[in-house]
């Protein structure tokens, strides 16, 4: 299996544009998980969806963000405005609940955004 | 207090060295175990995984889990430069919230 696929890798942008960010989990995964890093605060979750529906998003900062899960291989996380302290590297990770090892997370290499 | 403590580092040691990573937490319902390892500009990797208490080994890497303490430890013997990154614990009771130290950075001078 190729992995967990975040698209894009970097991103820079200017404030007050729109960020859209993309994540492809492993095939079969079942739970898709959505978490910014940031040097202050380290990995924070924002938010979970399970059989592609989003069950905690208590995470989510602000309304700016917005994610989305239209089908079980395809996740979106969106930014509308952008605003430099949106900057950290934003994580994606899947893992199967029901197994034995449910709590596994699988990551992908993250995007690297910058909002000027 | 956060629920998992885990000191920032940086951890630097010799090569060949043998590495002791830890992490303390005050939630006793904690079940679930993990070490992840983040090399720079990736995402995290599970590197070890335990259920309940007791001790795990993996080639070169032992993970120990201490409830009564509520202390968790990763153990690198023989450490390689390749090891240097920094190494997150995670745990969590039951269900799909993972709690995440702050991560260790570890540097193994060559």
């Amino acid at each position: 299996d190729a992995g967990v696929i975040q698209s894009p890798r970097h991103e820079v942008t200017e404030m007050g544009q729109e960020v859209t960010l993309r994540c492809k989990p492993i095939s079969g995964h079942n739970s898709l998980f959505w978490y910014r890093q940031t040097m202050m605060r380290g990995l924070e979750l924002l938010i979970y969806f399970n059989n592609n529906v989003p069950i905690d998003d208590s995470g989510m900062p602000e309304d700016r963000f917005s994610a989305k899960m239209p089908n079980a291989s395809f996740s979106t996380l969106k930014i509308q405005p952008s605003e430099p302290r949106d900057s950290a590297v934003y994580f994606c990770a899947s893992s199967l609940e029901g197994s034995a090892a449910k709590n596994i997370q699988y990551f992908g290499a993250g995007t690297r955004l910058s909002v000027l | 207090q956060k629920e998992v403590e885990q000191d920032p580092g940086p951890l630097s040691v010799p090569e060949g060295a043998i590495v002791s990573l830890n992490c303390t937490y005050s939630n006793s319902a904690f079940q679930y175990f993990m070490w992840y390892r983040q090399y720079s500009r990736k995402g995290p990797e599970l590197l070890m995984y335990t259920y309940s208490s007791g001790n795990k080994e993996d080639g070169r890497f032992t993970a120990q889990v201490d409830k009564s303490s509520k202390y968790i430890s990763l153990f690198i013997r023989d450490s390689q430069p390749s090891d240097s990154a920094t190494y997150l614990c995670a745990m969590s009771h039951s269900n799909y919230q993972l709690i995440w130290g702050a991560g260790t950075k570890l540097i193994i001078k060559p």
